[in-house]
């Protein structure tokens, strides 16, 4: 079985400072890693993915995410935080074939002025 | 348009009534997921398609509650009998299958969900 956990159901940073939202999962075979954002009144959309290529894999909007093995992470950062950036943001796992993705509980960014 | 379509997005019901949901996913793709939403939550998993096919069920999915794909192309949720614990944001995926390998394909595809108010 696979799961996924988000540390952390809000994070507010400054407008300009860095930002990292973590997740962490657990899989019996080797994963593949998802980060989704939803803006508010919006459906889900894909930031980056994880496929078994680079372990540091950029995304759109300027965000990248790590993959560590040896942690079971994939945590999402960012450098510079943009008031646009204020959504939610969803981690997700799933197996080679594709067929259960398995979706973080969430954490919601706040930008501040 | 091309993205992934849902409709109602929005119905508003009454304790005991059914609703049915309709989602049009993207032309080309085999696989089709209904999630449902509940605010501050993840999305999680109710059923899936690949074509016709319904190849897993969450045990979410009380006998209340069915999903169709006839001709594998649109797939309609419909739910009996609603209840107030019915009350969410119900999402809508698709992708294509992973015949091809999977960093051609896995990245699942959502419509803007149809929100249910019982």
């Amino acid at each position: 079985a696979q799961s996924v956990t988000q540390l952390g159901s809000h994070v507010s940073v400054s407008e300009g400072a860095l930002v990292l939202l973590r997740c962490n999962y657990s899989s019996s075979v080797p994963p593949y890693l998802f980060w989704y954002v939803q803006y508010p009144n919006q459906g889900l959309q894909l930031l980056l993915k994880y496929t078994s290529a680079a372990t540091l894999v950029k995304g759109i909007n300027g965000f990248e995410a790590e993959f560590k093995k040896s942690e079971t992470s994939f945590h999402l950062t960012k450098p510079s935080a943009h008031m646009s950036d204020a959504a939610e943001y969803f981690c997700a796992v799933t197996n080679n074939d594709g067929q259960n993705f398995v979706f973080g509980p969430g954490t919601r960014l706040s930008v501040l002025p | 348009d091309t993205g992934v379509s849902q409709n109602p997005r929005h119905k508003i019901t009454k304790r005991g009534q059914n609703v049915t949901f309709r989602c049009d996913p993207i032309s080309e793709h085999n696989r089709l997921y209904w999630y449902r939403q509940t605010l501050g939550q993840g999305p999680e998993f109710l059923t899936y398609f690949q074509n016709e096919a319904q190849l897993e069920k969450s045990r979410l999915l009380s006998d209340r509650f069915s999903a169709e794909r006839p001709k594998g192309s649109f797939s309609t949720l419909e739910i009996q009998r609603t209840e107030q614990g019915d009350s969410a944001m119900y999402l809508c995926a698709s992708t294509t299958s992973s015949d091809t390998p999977i960093s051609n394909t896995g990245e699942l595809f959502f419509g803007e969900g149809s929100r249910l108010t019982v």
